[in-house]
């Protein structure tokens, strides 16, 4: 069974910075694309970033760039999300998205919730 | 605003068909595949429709998907009320080198 469990949100002040983590089992990790999705509350579905099976394609949303950084750790089956400079609009719900080949976002997590808030 | 455009709301009664649009440009629904997801409320969205018009194993024939240029299409037939949640189409844009998806669609079955 395919799982992807998110870790790491919770509250954090404007200007913070917080790390995501997504533990992966059930499908070879190593071989994904693996995505951040973020849905702000009572919103629709945004992209934040993708990250290619041996980390050589990294791509981010335009919004992002600079603040964000995704990361992988094939051996640990582990995606990475380090959040710095926080802003109110980062507040979201944070999903860990597992993709096959055409874009597909198969595999997600429950999602983890990020405040930024004073 | 989002890339890929989606009517907010469509409802329909049990038994007909109903269909969500999404309406793109060349540099992504023309160019790239076209999936679609549901979230039913207050859960992560899941797979419904890949490759335009594939269905994951364990998704009911009752979905279905088509596109045609730079639109995509989700066909539900006889609608639920299982089946009221959120839809979302989503692509990649090769012009922005992005993931983008739709505002999407709320469902209700009347």
């Amino acid at each position: 069974e395919v799982q992807l469990v998110e870790s790491g949100g919770g509250l954090v002040k404007p200007g913070g910075s917080l790390r995501l983590s997504c533990a992966a089992s059930g499908f070879t990790f190593s071989t994904y694309s693996m995505n951040w999705v973020r849905q702000a509350p009572g919103k629709g579905l945004e992209w934040v970033s993708s990250i290619g099976p041996t980390s050589t394609s990294i791509y981010y949303a335009d919004s992002l760039k600079g603040r964000f950084t995704i990361s992988r750790d094939n051996g640990k089956s582990s995606l990475y999300l380090q959040m710095n400079s926080l802003r109110a609009e980062d507040t979201a719900v944070y999903y860990c998205v597992g993709e096959k080949a055409g874009v597909t976002y198969a595999y997600w997590g429950q999602g983890t919730l990020v405040t930024v808030s004073s | 605003q989002s890339v890929l455009t989606q009517p907010p709301s469509v409802s329909a009664a049990p038994g007909q068909k109903v269909t969500i649009s999404c309406s793109g440009s060349s540099s992504n629904i023309g160019k790239n595949y076209v999936s679609w997801y549901q979230q039913l409320p207050g859960t992560a969205p899941r797979l419904l429709i890949y490759e335009n018009n594939k269905r994951p194993s364990g998704i009911p024939d009752r979905f279905s998907g088509s596109k045609s240029g730079t639109s995509a299409t989700l066909g539900i037939t006889g609608p639920q009320t299982g089946d009221e949640a959120d839809y979302y189409c989503g692509t990649w844009d090769s012009s922005l080198g992005a993931g983008v998806f739709g505002g999407g669609t709320k469902l209700t079955v009347l």
